[in-house]
C-alpha cells in the first residue's frame, strides 16, 4: 500500500485566484492521477500525473486551467488557475502501486477542500 | 465517457443485517476495486479483484468479479456503526491506460 498526503487539506480562495495542491507519497508509485469530486458524488479523474513529462487529460480538462507536475515518483501538484465559484470542489490525489505482475492497486489522499468565491 | 452503473444509490439497515451492493456495466473490464469514503476523507480501498469469477474477503466484506467481466458485487455481513459512509466500485477498463473509473456510489446508513 501508500500512504499520500494532500497540502492544503482546505482552502477559501477569491475568484481570479490560483492555487496549488501539493501531494506527497510515502513511496514510489507507478501512476499518479488527479481526480475532482463535488460533495457526495463520485470521482471524476482530470489527469494522469506523467514523471518528466507532460500531464495526460480526461476530456473537458486542460491544462491552462490544471497545470500539473511531477519532477519525481512521490510527488505531484496540481494547479487551479484562474478560479471562479464552478472550480469549488474537493481535489483528490491517488497514487497506483504494483502489488504483483499485472495487479494494481490505486491508492487516495485525504483530498482538498476548495471553496472559490 | 464510459459508466459503471451502481446500486443501490443509499440503503438504511439496522445493526447486525447484511447488506448487498453492485456494479454493472456495457464494458469489459480487467479490475475491479472497492473503496470506503467517509466524511472529510479520501476513498480507502477494501477490496481489490483481478480476474473473472474471483471471489475475495477482507473481514466481512466479500466481493466477486464478475464472469461476463461486467459486474462485480460488494456484501457486507453483520453491519456496525462504523460501517456508515459511501461504497464506490471502481473498474480498470480492458485496453486502457489504468486510469479507474468510478460508480456513482452506495450512501450507507446504519441505524442501531
Amino acid at each position: 500500500s501508500a500512504v499520500i498526503s494532500q497540502k492544503p487539506s482546505r482552502d477559501i480562495c477569491q475568484r481570479g485566484t490560483s492555487l496549488t495542491i501539493q501531494c506527497q507519497v510515502d513511496s514510489q508509485v507507478t501512476m499518479m492521477f488527479w481526480y475532482r469530486q463535488q460533495p457526495g458524488q463520485s470521482l471524476t479523474l482530470i489527469a494522469t500525473a506523467n514523471q518528466g513529462s507532460e500531464a495526460t487529460y480526461e476530456s473537458g480538462f486542460v491544462i491552462d486551467k490544471f497545470p500539473i507536475s511531477r519532477p519525481n515518483l512521490t510527488f505531484s501538484t496540481l494547479t487551479v488557475s484562474n478560479m471562479s465559484p464552478e472550480d469549488s470542489s474537493i481535489y483528490l490525489c491517488s497514487g497506483e502501486t504494483l502489488a504483483g505482475v499485472g495487479y494494481n492497486e490505486q491508492f487516495f489522499g485525504p483530498g482538498t477542500r476548495l471553496t472559490v468565491l | 465517457g464510459q459508466q459503471l452503473n451502481q446500486s443501490p444509490q443509499s440503503m438504511f439497515i439496522q445493526e447486525g443485517e447484511d447488506v448487498s451492493m453492485n456494479c454493472t456495466s456495457s464494458s469489459i473490464f480487467n479490475t475491479w476495486l472497492w473503496y470506503k469514503q467517509e466524511p472529510g476523507e479520501g476513498p480507502v480501498l477494501l477490496i481489490a479483484l483481478y480476474k473473472a469469477g474471483e471471489l475475495t474477503s477482507n473481514g466481512r466484506l466479500t466481493a466477486q468479479f464478475g464472469i461476463t467481466r461486467k459486474d462485480s458485487f460488494l456484501n457486507i455481513s453483520a453491519s456496525i456503526p462504523s460501517d456508515v459512509g459511501i461504497y464506490f466500485c471502481a473498474g480498470q477498463l480492458a485496453g486502457s491506460a489504468r486510469q479507474l473509473t468510478f460508480g456513482s456510489g452506495t450512501q450507507l446508513t446504519v441505524l442501531p
